[in-house]
Parts: structure tokens; sequence; C-alpha cells
């Protein structure tokens, strides 16, 4: 079992729409929970960090944890063409430093 | 400066050939990592430095790789006798402290280097 698994993706949506995007992880003790912006060509971008259960808004981004099902996902609200990008779920586990990435979820914005 | 930087920006070599990758870290960020991103692919964690020690160097593909970091600062990641299993883009990510806590753990993406091993 992947450390890190993400919807395989791609996900499609009309400008405008909510994009959904989910993240699960297999170690129960993860505490730190990332979702990571990547343009094609170009670097992960931090977006969102969250700690703790519930929701945490950002602008037109919400990330939402649940530790309990061991599931993070990320919310894009008004969608535009712009977030047209990889969406990387990144985890952090209580047993080291390093981050686990999932394969990532590419999101097609149409105008 | 604002951001971690990374040089060269793009690097093509020949196969057998030793090339050096330089990663230079947000200021007061004491930890600093690697990673390897093959096209298509996600990212591969390799090394990790709290100041200038490396405590954990199993996430290196090969013996062939090793990397420093000196003053606490600048890291270099070298791939001798490179092969084209080699080229990937090698990404470098620098954070406050490596322990898990709100807002110090959070890694920060330089630009990346491109490899390109013919």
């Amino acid at each position: 079992q992947k450390e890190v698994e993400q919807n395989s993706g791609p996900l499609s949506v009309p400008e405008g729409a909510i994009a959904s995007l989910n993240c699960t992880y297999s170690d129960r003790g993860s505490q730190s929970f990332f979702w990571y912006r990547q343009y094609s060509g170009k670097s992960p971008e931090l977006i969102m960090f969250i700690y703790s259960n519930g929701d945490k808004e950002d602008g037109r981004f919400t990330a939402q944890l649940n530790k309990a099902s061991q599931y993070v996902s990320l919310l894009i609200r008004d969608s535009q063409p712009s977030d047209s990008a990889t969406y990387l779920c990144a985890v952090n586990s209580p047993r080291d430093y390093k981050l686990s990435f999932g394969a990532g979820t590419t999101v097609t914005v149409r105008a | 400066g604002a951001g971690v930087s990374q040089s060269p920006s793009n690097k093509v070599t020949e196969k057998g050939k030793d090339v050096e990758l330089r990663c230079d870290p947000i200021s007061g960020h004491t930890a600093l990592y690697w990673y390897r991103q093959s096209l298509g692919q996600g990212l591969e964690f390799l090394i990790y430095f709290q100041g200038n020690s490396a405590p954990d160097k199993s996430g290196l593909p090969s013996d062939r790789f090793s990397a420093e970091r000196t003053g606490g600062s600048v890291s270099t990641l070298t791939i001798q006798r490179t092969q084209q299993e080699d080229s990937a883009v090698y990404l470098c990510a620098s954070s406050f402290s490596a322990t898990m806590s709100e807002s110090t753990d959070t890694q920060y993406f330089g630009p990346g280097t491109r490899l390109t091993v013919l």
C-alpha cells in the first residue's frame, strides 16, 4: 500500500465550478498535511497546510482533514483556468522528517 | 534571498561524467531536503540535512550519489559517473526546522535543476 494515495485524475471542471481533490494516507500517526500545486515544468508551490481535524479556508481554497478516516481533501471554489495544474498531497509522518508525496491529481479548468 | 535557489537551472552532461548541483536555502532555515522527480512521476526523497548533518542517507539511489552541506546553508548534490536513468529534475526544499510543529516543518521548494544525461 502506498503511503499517500490520490485520485488519479485527470479532473476536468468548468470555470466557476468546485474542484474536489482527495487524498488518503496510511500512517495513522501522521500529523502534518500539505497541498502543493505544480504547474507543468515548474516546482511545487505550497498552497496550504493543515494540522488539526476540520476545515481550513484560505481564499478560494479549503483543506479538510479527518484523521480518524486518514483522509485529507482540497476544495477549489470558483475554479479559474489559472488553477489548471497538478495538485500534490504530502504527508509528514511522526517517525521521520521527509514528506511522502502522492502521485498528484491533474486538474483542468475549462473556460 | 527570498526563496530557495538552485543552480544550474539546466544541466546536460554525457554519460559517465560527474555533476554537481547546488542549493541555497531560505535564510534561517536549518533543514534542507533533496528530492528527484522523473518525467511524469511523483517526487522521490533523496536526503535530508538538519544543520550540516544528514541523519538519513537511505533515499540516495546508489553510492554514486552524495551530498554535503557546509556552514548550515548551501548544499551540493554530487552524482558521479552519471547514467541515463539519472535524468530528472532535482528539487531542493528547505524548512525552518525538521521538528513537526505548525509552521516550522513546512517545506518550500526551489525551482529545480533539470539534469539530462546523454
